[in-house]
């Protein structure tokens, strides 16, 4: 069965500063990852997401996460954390094949210091 | 904006009773799912809709049920409500069979007092 885990329910960086958001996967087939974002009362928005091509994945608003298979981790970087990303981060997993079902992650909440 | 609508944005009602939740997929979708969040399960996938035909089923409780009409809009049926139910009800859409992006509407909250 696939399985999601993040990393820290929460994190805190400063304004500027690197963003890492970890997560690890299980799953039985090469899944499709994704990372999606919920802003304070909104629904998720897609970040971004691998499906087998590169594993340097970039995505909207400067984030970007790689695919290591030996690691099984699909981590999300950001170079400079502003404000604005302060929000709830979720990693998901799916195999494409059998259905369209997403797995997501517990989230992670990110926290911006000034 | 996702292109995703739901209906209500907020929804308070009494244990026992039953509620619809609304949702209209982005146009050209097909695929319509559903999910629930709540602060100690997290956001859980209930059911998955395609083109009419249910095609996945996840953690749904059987008090709960959807459809998905020909216009292409999903419903979601809860009943003999409980206190426990009270959660933020998702509905994403996404082009098909085998495309896994999925688009989130902005949700529907559920109070159940």
């Amino acid at each position: 069965a696939q399985s999601v885990t993040q990393l820290g329910s929460h994190v805190s960086v400063s304004e500027g500063a690197l963003v890492l958001l970890r997560c690890n996967y299980s799953s039985s087939v090469p899944p499709y990852l994704f990372w999606y974002v919920q802003y304070p009362n909104q629904g998720l928005q897609l970040l971004l997401k691998y499906t087998s091509a590169a594993t340097l994945v970039k995505g909207i608003n400067d984030f970007e996460a790689e695919f290591k298979k030996s690691e099984t981790s699909f981590h999300l970087t950001k170079p400079s954390a502003h404000m604005s990303d302060a929000a709830e981060y979720f990693c998901a997993v799916s195999d494409l094949g059998r259905d369209d079902k997403i797995i997501f992650g517990k989230g992670t909440r990110l926290h911006i210091l000034p | 904006d996702s292109g995703v609508t739901q209906t209500p944005k907020h929804l308070i009602t009494a244990t026992g009773q039953r509620v619809t939740l609304r949702c209209s997929p982005r146009s050209g979708d097909l695929s319509v799912y559903w999910y629930q969040q709540s602060l100690d399960q997290g956001l859980q996938f209930l059911i998955q809709y395609y083109n009419g035909e249910e095609r996945a089923k996840g953690n749904i409780l059987e008090r709960f049920s959807a459809q998905q009409f020909p216009d292409l809009h999903s419903e979601l049926n809860l009943s003999s409500l409980e206190l426990g139910d009270s959660a933020l009800y998702f509905c994403a859409s996404s082009v098909g069979q085998g495309s896994n992006t999925q688009y989130f509407g902005p949700g529907t909250r559920l109070t159940v007092l």
